[in-house]
């Protein structure tokens, strides 16, 4: 399968535990995206990383929230002291360039109780 | 960033065309109309897009109105596959935010056999 893939698909976690998501982008695609999606909202933007740069991070993404593309491939996204706000899915996309189509992966699932 | 309205949900029959609306009054003329949907449990995936003119590729038909303030997906023959949450996005050619997306609350198809 060469499509975006994410890891763990679900994560139940206590409040105050840190977590860390893997995104595995399509290969050679450049651009790499971070997304929350809450339940019955639309996916809301949280940071992207051109290569093993990261350009640009919403104001959602708290102190708390720390995202790598240490080699320009994976991503990992981190969350330190959970809260339960922070329960939603985490999704991960990739393209080619700035203004191509986004490819999704499936999402993590984060619940924190 | 310019935004969509779009019905919170529309019901469909199998077999039948669908036209889901998308209204964008404050569109600027550099901004790409993009489509992009939401199967129940995994990411979003992208439709269609276009400019100014009417779009087609294997999935859809995008038309856009003469004055590009509104648009419709338009679904030749629903599929029980096609029920998902539709989403009519806004991307600015360029400048703007980078190709991130602006996700609002998206159309919800049911498609009744």
């Amino acid at each position: 399968d060469t499509g975006v893939s994410q890891d763990p698909r679900h994560k139940i976690t206590k409040r105050g535990q840190n977590v860390t998501f893997r995104c595995d982008p399509i290969s050679e695609h450049n651009r790499l995206y971070w997304y929350r999606q809450t339940l019955g909202q639309g996916p809301e933007f949280l940071t992207y990383f051109q290569n093993e740069a990261q350009l640009e991070k919403s104001r959602l993404l708290s102190d708390r929230f720390s995202a790598e593309r240490p080699k320009g491939s994976f991503s990992t996204l981190e969350i330190q002291r959970t809260e339960q706000g922070d329960s939603a899915m985490y999704l991960c996309a990739s393209s080619p360039g700035g203004f191509n189509e986004q490819f999704f992966g499936p999402g993590t699932r984060l619940t924190v109780l | 960033d310019a935004k969509t309205t779009q019905p919170n949900s529309m019901e469909s029959n199998e077999e039948e065309p669908v036209h889901l609306p998308c209204n964008h009054s404050t569109i600027s003329g550099t901004d790409y109309i993009h489509w992009y949907r939401q199967l129940p449990s995994q990411g979003p995936e992208y439709v269609i897009h276009g400019l100014t003119s009417n779009v087609n590729n294997r999935m859809a038909s995008l038309a856009i109105a003469e004055d590009r303030k509104s648009s419709t997906l338009i679904l030749h023959r629903a599929t029980l596959r096609d029920a998902a949450v539709y989403y009519c996005i806004l991307r600015p050619a360029y400048g703007g935010s980078q190709g991130n997306l602006i996700f609002g609350k998206g159309t919800k198809l049911s498609v009744k056999p």
